[in-house]
């Protein structure tokens, strides 16, 4: 099992759409958990950690499910500017590194 | 202003020519890292530095070189023994192992 896995995509919405992604992870110490953006042919940046509580950010939210092992990313209301690849992030099997998913490629259609 | 360069933004070698991929962060972050991403894939670890003068090998450090002198610059040369080494160069920086890192804005190496 990879470490972190996604969904590869393309989620292909219509504008005002929701979606939905999961990332699972197989390390059940991890305690980093995050969220990145990516735009084709740029740098990621961070789009939210993902805290036990749950998190929102406007039309984001994030959630952390320990049992299952795998944290969501959720977006309303979609604009077409949130096109993008989403990865997730998370402090795998060596315990003190990040280690990033593949990414899950968002297209969001007028 | 703070945040972390890379320079330069596109950089042509011809084969068999050793470069070096330039970052530096003023963020005041102890750890540093490379990364490559090839075209619809995603990141993969060449080296990283949780501290100044220490760096270990990532998942694909092969071909690969760097240093970590100081702490706000940690250079990456790319060696002729890098068999594929045209990609998109990340480099990122944070405080420590377990907390975000912030990327800079990326090296596109060709090489012909």
């Amino acid at each position: 099992r990879k470490e972190v896995e996604q969904d590869p995509g393309p989620f292909n919405v219509p504008e005002g759409a929701t979606v939905a992604f999961n990332c699972t992870y197989s390390n059940s110490a991890s305690q980093s958990f995050f969220w990145y953006r990516q735009d084709c042919r740029k740098e990621p940046k961070l789009l939210m950690s993902v805290y036990s509580s749950g998190n929102e950010d406007g039309r984001f939210t994030a959630q952390l499910n320990r049992a299952s092992q795998y944290i969501s990313l959720l977006i309303r209301d979609s604009k077409l500017s949130d096109s993008a690849t989403y990865l997730c992030v998370v402090n795998g099997n060596a315990g003190n590194m990040l280690t990033f998913g593949g990414g899950t490629r968002l297209m969001v259609k007028p | 202003d703070g945040g972390i360069t890379q320079s330069p933004k596109y950089l042509f070698r011809k084969e068999g020519q050793n470069v070096t991929l330039s970052c530096e962060q003023n963020l005041n972050h102890d750890a540093m890292y490379w990364y490559r991403q090839d075209p619809g894939q995603g990141l993969r670890l060449i080296y990283y530095s949780q501290i100044v003068n220490d760096f270990q090998k990532g998942d694909i450090a092969e071909g690969y070189s760097v240093s970590r002198e100081k702490k706000e610059s940690f250079p990456l040369t790319v060696t002729s023994a890098q068999k594929n080494p045209t990609a998109f160069y990340l480099c990122a920086s944070a405080l420590g192992g377990v907390y975000e890192q912030y990327f800079g804005p990326g090296t596109r190496l060709t090489v012909t």
